[in-house]
Parts: structure tokens; sequence; C-alpha cells
């Protein structure tokens, strides 16, 4: 079992409130990313990081916002949430080598009302 | 195939049944093919990473194979029992270019 950690798992929130979603890792991985899904749908870039100080968005556009100031933590904010920010939040990081596989934390479910 | 494409989109079978289903990614500039094993509100969980032509990978009754040629994976399931009742997806590529399928979701009935 990967060691890869989400905070909240599930959050309703109001219009126009400041969120952060966290994730953690203790597996001392250089690279970390953010993935968005809806229902029935792939999962999307929106953010990633290659290591300390680093942050990149990614190929679905976003407003939230990310900082990458310790390895193992990659916080995602969004500043005033809306409606359209319902959706799956999932983080996930991985070694740089070869295969690279991702390890991915379980989520957070996000409903803005 | 401009995209990853993975079918069928869901699947009920009885528990004993095998199983498979298939990954078609873009064949042009392949890297790797991962997949993953998605419970229910758990993480998605890896299962094989594959690179080579004709690679085949097993982890139990779980077992993998990658055309690269041709653009496809197969996953197979040998003797269906109900924890195997998941989301299983499919991705291509490495890093921040890692592109995924939608997945098929497999119920297994006792």
């Amino acid at each position: 079992e990967a060691d890869i950690y989400q905070t909240p798992r599930y959050l309703v929130i109001g219009t126009g409130k400041k969120i952060t979603l966290e994730c953690s890792q203790t597996m001392g991985h250089d690279k970390m990313y953010w993935y968005q899904q809806d229902p029935g749908m792939e999962l999307h870039l929106i953010h990633y990081s290659y290591g300390v100080n680093s942050t990149e968005k990614g190929d679905l556009s976003s407003e939230s916002t990310v900082s990458r100031i310790r390895t193992e933590h990659f916080p995602l904010t969004l500043e005033s949430a809306r409606p359209s920010h319902t959706s799956q939040y999932l983080c996930a990081s991985s070694e740089s080598r070869l295969q690279e596989t991702q390890y991915f934390g379980p989520g957070t479910r996000l409903l803005v009302l | 195939i401009l995209n990853v494409e993975q079918s069928p989109q869901s699947l009920h079978v009885q528990e004993g049944d095998s199983t498979n289903f298939t990954c078609s990614f873009p064949s042009s500039n392949f890297y790797a093919l991962h997949w993953y094993r998605w419970e229910t509100a758990k993480s998605p969980e890896a299962l094989f990473v594959m690179t080579l032509n004709g690679d085949e990978k097993k982890k139990g009754r779980i077992s993998a194979t990658l055309n690269t040629k041709e653009g496809y994976s197969y996953l197979y399931i040998k003797g269906s029992q109900p924890e195997d009742s998941a989301t299983y997806l499919c991705a291509e590529g490495i890093g921040y270019a890692l592109n995924f399928g939608k997945g098929t979701s497999l119920l297994v009935t006792p």
C-alpha cells in the first residue's frame, strides 16, 4: 500500500469560500501530481511538481493553485470555490526513475453549492 | 487512435467466470502502458507497467499483455471473484504526460 494521504476525503462547501485540499506522501518522491476527475470521465492532470519550489500547470486548465515548499507536501488551493469546481481531486507521486509508476491517494470529493 | 480508449465501459460477470478487457492507445511515440485497479472509496492501485512489445505480466489471477505496434493491451482475470469488483484504468505515457482511459467497471457477483 502506497503512503500517500489526502484530506479531507469529502467536502461540501458554499460558493465563494476558500478551500485547501491537502496531499502528503512519506515515500520521499520528488514528483507529485494533481488530477481532476468528473464522473465517467478520464483523469486529467491539472498541476504537477518535479521538486521543491517547482510547480507547473497540467493539460487541463484549472483556477486552482498549488505550492511545493516541502518534498512531502503538495496542497491545492481554490481561492473562491464555484459550483463548476465540483469534482473529484486525486493526488499522486512518483520516483524519478525509468518507469515512474504513479502512486495515488484516495482522493477528495468536492461539492460546491 | 488519438486518445487512450478502454472497452467495454462496464462488465458484469458471475463468480468463477474469466474475463478480459481492452486498452487502445496511439502506437506512435509510445513510452509505457500502466494498468491500475481502483476500488470504490480507495486509492487507485498500480497493477502493471509494461514497456516492451510482446510484454506479458502476471499477478495472481490477473495478467496483461502489450502490443505496441498495433497499440493495444489486454487485461485478463481468471476465475473472477467478488473482490475483483473495481474500475480498471489504463494509462499510456510517463510523468506529466500520462494519458488515462475512462476505465472499465467490473462487477463480479456470487
